[in-house]
């Protein structure tokens, strides 16, 4: 079956630091991954997609990269700040149906 | 610009009694449609899609049901609800690339 796994269920960093998470595919080599923020009681919001022929995408203090040879998506948060705590989700579209599986998330909090 | 629309925001249903969640979007033609639901600290589960009216592929064969009544219109529907029904229930919508968006939610106590 196509998973995609974020092993970290929470990450606690200091304002102004990096935040780094991350997302693991298998079996299935995706054209696009997605990441998308959500916040407690809301519907996720998108972030960022990324190629697979594109190492790297920017947006702001947003990072995400995207490594075929790991299978991995890296997120980058970088200054981070409170206002950034939120539950972090990747997301990629699924051979043979036009839905996307996400991933568990990773909930980032962010201390003043 | 396009908006979509989620109700109720919260109800709570005894045991085996009905349910009926209506989204509907705004803005566009033509909408992908998903249903997903994500119970408490739980990832996000799809349970049904459409790609047009009539048209619903369901990936959780339990007691729910979707319908697509009209273009921008989808429902998800249950005749007797479970206990493990409860969740929060997102509707979302995609023009047909890979972003999809998601409606406010609801959020749904089977009692």
């Amino acid at each position: 079956s196509q998973k995609i796994e974020q092993n970290s269920e929470a990450l606690n960093i200091q304002e102004g630091k990096t935040a780094t998470l991350t997302c693991n595919y298998t079996n299935y080599s995706p054209a696009y991954l997605q990441w998308y923020r959500q916040d407690p009681g809301r519907g996720p919001v998108f972030l960022l997609l990324i190629r697979e022929n594109e190492k790297e995408k920017r947006k702001e203090r947003l990072k995400v990269t995207f490594d075929t040879t790991l299978k991995q998506s890296l997120f980058h948060i970088t200054a981070s700040q409170p206002a950034d705590s939120a539950t972090y989700l990747c997301a990629r579209m699924d051979t043979g149906r036009r839905a996307l599986t996400f991933g568990s998330g990773t909930r980032l909090q962010v201390q003043p | 610009s396009q908006t979509i629309h989620q109700w109720p925001a919260t109800l709570v249903q005894p045991v085996g009694s009905p349910l009926s969640l209506e989204c509907t979007v705004e803005g566009t033609s033509n909408p992908n449609l998903y249903w997903y639901r994500q119970a408490a600290g739980r990832g996000l589960q799809l349970l049904f899609y459409s790609v047009g009216i009539g048209q619903i592929s369901s990936e959780v064969p339990q007691n729910l049901s979707a319908s697509r009544p009209q273009d921008r219109q989808f429902i998800l529907s249950s005749k007797k609800l479970l206990l493990s029904d409860s969740g929060f229930y997102l509707c979302a919508w995609s023009p047909g690339t890979q972003v999809i968006y998601f409606g406010e939610g609801s959020w749904l106590t089977v009692v």
